[in-house]
């Protein structure tokens, strides 16, 4: 019983290189969710995506893009990484409707970028 | 815009006490409030959820309470172990949107 499962666990950029974070939930749920949790800033809800096909952005989506490619599956792409990009990044998914069922986390990605 | 507050000082307290965590928020009127708990390394943990309608809501140990009128909910922990160290955080959700907003999350820390 899997969960939410996030990959990778860590990762090091280099300023300008991109990459693409992944996560896949074995619920069946149909909302997911990345955020980026920041030492003193808590968790920041950069794009969700209520249901397969959709997406919508956060509180700070800039210089970040999401593609839900299916039910299971929703990718968090940095297209060209910048410092301030440095964060721990959580996907969550969601069963029912936003606010009124509980949200299932992953252990999260701890991207750096020097 | 929408802001939620929590202590964001660490909370210390004595094994057998009981901790008390508060969450205002303003500028938004939530139908639904949830607690998670999330370990160092590790991922958020749901705990509770409460409904606007609930005044109180309990699980072992645990109690939340939703006061509409303070835009403001307590989350209790009774006879804390130190096992109950962690961040606990906070999320008022309208149900309406499709984004649950998180607050800073407070630091318990019980001492044996």
């Amino acid at each position: 019983n899997a969960g939410v499962t996030q990959t990778p666990k860590f990762q090091v950029l280099k300023t300008g290189q991109s990459m693409t974070l992944q996560c896949a939930q074995d619920m069946n749920h149909n909302s997911m969710y990345w955020y980026r949790q920041d030492p003193g800033m808590g968790l920041r809800l950069i794009y969700y995506s209520a249901s397969e096909g959709t997406t919508d952005k956060g509180e700070v989506p800039n210089g970040y893009n999401v593609s839900r490619l299916n039910k299971r599956e929703f990718s968090l792409r940095l297209e060209s990484a910048a410092p301030s990009q440095t964060s721990v990044y959580f996907c969550a998914s969601s069963g029912g409707k936003v606010g009124a069922t509980p949200l299932h986390f992953g252990n999260g990605t701890r991207l750096t970028v020097t | 815009s929408q802001k939620i507050e929590q202590n964001s000082e660490a909370l210390n307290i004595q094994e057998g006490k009981t901790a008390t965590l508060t969450c205002n928020y303003t500028n938004y009127s939530p139908a639904y409030l949830q607690w998670y708990r999330q370990d160092p390394g590790r991922g958020p943990v749901f705990l509770l959820l409460i409904r606007e309608n609930e005044k109180e809501k309990r699980k072992e140990r645990l109690k939340v309470t939703f006061d509409t009128t303070l835009k403001q909910s307590l989350f209790h922990i009774t006879a804390s172990q130190p096992a109950d160290s962690a961040t606990y955080l906070c999320a008022p959700g309208s149900g309406n949107t499709g984004k649950l907003i998180f607050g800073q999350g407070t630091t318990l820390q019980v001492k044996p």
